[in-house]
């Protein structure tokens, strides 16, 4: 069974400031990883994911994760943050066999202060 | 290519009572997942469909059911509601392979009296 631990229920921030989202995973199998963002009263929307190849993926949007495997780690950054950035986000893992269950964590509320 | 729509957006239902909540897929999408978001936590797996047959489930009672029509949309069933029943029900489409992405709708909010 996998699961995932996201460390900051809250974090605010100023507007232009860096911010960094963290989240940590536990498997015993190999995983794919992905960070979804969940904007109020909508559904959920994938944001970036690692699959397999560079470590590093980027969103359109300026986000950028790293999949760190010696920390089971996939912390999302982003250097300078804008107001509509504010929503919850949502670090996922999932099994690379079998079906395509995925696991979420309890999500980080990023409230970007003007 | 439309995206994943739900229906209805909002319920109100009173405990013991059952509720259907339906799901389109977006097209081209053989595999739908439901999944239960509960007030200030994430999105718990209830089940997934893949070619209208069950292939994998979460930790949810046999009251949650489902079903997957031929045109792969989709149907979450719950019988005797439960007042922890109530949530954000989300449903996801994908094409079926363990590197597809799943495609969020924006959920039916469940509220049980």
């Amino acid at each position: 069974a996998q699961s995932v631990t996201q460390l900051d229920s809250q974090v605010p921030v100023f507007e232009e400031a860096p911010v960094e989202l963290r989240c940590n995973y536990s498997s015993s199998v190999s995983v794919y990883l992905f960070w979804y963002v969940q904007y109020p009263n909508q559904g959920l929307q994938l944001l970036l994911k690692y699959l397999s190849g560079s470590t590093l993926v980027e969103s359109i949007n300026g986000f950028e994760a790293e999949f760190n495997k010696s920390q089971t780690s996939f912390h999302l950054r982003k250097p300078s943050v804008h107001i509509s950035d504010t929503a919850e986000y949502f670090c996922a893992v999932r099994t690379s066999g079998g079906y395509q269950k995925v696991t979420f964590g309890i999500g980080t509320k990023l409230q970007v202060i003007p | 290519e439309t995206g994943v729509t739900q229906s209805p957006t909002h319920l109100i239902k009173t405990r013991g009572q059952q509720v259907t909540l339906r799901c389109s897929s977006q097209s081209g999408h053989n595999t739908v997942s439901w999944y239960q978001q509960a007030l200030g936590q994430g999105p718990q797996f209830i089940f997934q469909y893949y070619r209208e047959e069950e292939n994998g489930r979460g930790n949810f009672p046999p009251r949650f059911s489902g079903l997957q029509f031929p045109n792969y949309s989709s149907e979450l069933n719950v019988n005797a509601l439960e007042l922890d029943d109530s949530a954000l029900y989300l449903c996801a489409s994908s094409l079926g392979g363990a590197t597809e992405t799943q495609y969020f709708g924006p959920g039916t909010r469940l509220l049980v009296l």
